[in-house]
């Protein structure tokens, strides 16, 4: 059973679009995390968002997380083609456990 | 560099055979993960380390998987008898003492031939 869902599974778009993903569980989490991998590399964590609501800007990246701490989005403006990757979602309880979705492929042409 | 650094980076290996993969993490983190990734999906938990301490395993950790933190900085994980359904990437975090930032590595590539 999947705790974490990641939505769409996989999106390719033009660059210069704007896209959002999504993050949804039926549990509630402490915190969540975004990490973007690209092939053949680890993780590497992109934002965590731990307050219900809370919205995160990193250049042209937002990430919000669900008023109930269930769920979150990832909305990337202007996409750039540097943005393609696999980009996963973690909910963290109590600060030591983490569970990740199945990710979203991202494929930004030029 | 500090990253966390696993080795080998490939290993490719025949059905049976044991392998050992070694995770050094960043120095002074004290916690340590290990994670299991197939084609398509996110990483799979395997097992935790607080220190030296083996905190908790995954169910997924079949008895033919074995991790251990000897001096609470390295570790390794073993996989003895392997399947072809070991075939992954398997990944290394580890985590400072306060704060759930996880720092991944490279990973190691298994191939179970």
């Amino acid at each position: 059973t999947q705790l974490l869902e990641q939505s769409p599974q996989f999106l390719s778009i033009q660059e210069g679009e704007n896209l959002t993903v999504y993050c949804n569980s039926s549990s509630v989490f402490s915190s969540l995390q975004w990490y973007r991998q690209e092939p053949g590399e680890g993780p590497v964590l992109l934002v965590t968002v731990v307050t219900g609501g809370e919205v995160k800007k990193l250049k042209r990246l937002t990430f919000q997380f669900g008023d109930a701490r269930k769920d979150s989005s990832l909305h990337i403006t202007a996409a750039q083609p540097g943005d393609t990757g696999l980009y996963l979602c973690a909910g963290v309880w109590y600060g030591q456990n983490f569970v990740f979705g199945p990710g979203t492929r991202l494929s930004v042409l030029p | 560099d500090t990253g966390v650094s696993q080795n080998p980076r490939h290993k490719i290996t025949k059905r049976g055979q044991n392998v050992t993969f070694r995770c050094d993490p960043i120095s002074e983190h004290n916690r340590l993960y290990w994670y299991r990734q197939t084609l398509g999906q996110g990483p799979e938990f395997l097992t935790y380390f607080q220190n030296e301490a083996q905190l908790e395993k995954s169910r997924l950790l079949s008895d033919r998987f074995s991790a251990e933190r000897p001096k609470g900085s390295f570790s390794t994980l073993e996989i003895q008898r392997t399947e072809q359904g070991d075939s992954a990437m398997y990944l290394c975090a580890s985590s400072p003492r306060t704060g759930n930032e996880q720092f991944f590595g490279p990973g190691t590539r298994l191939t179970v031939l």
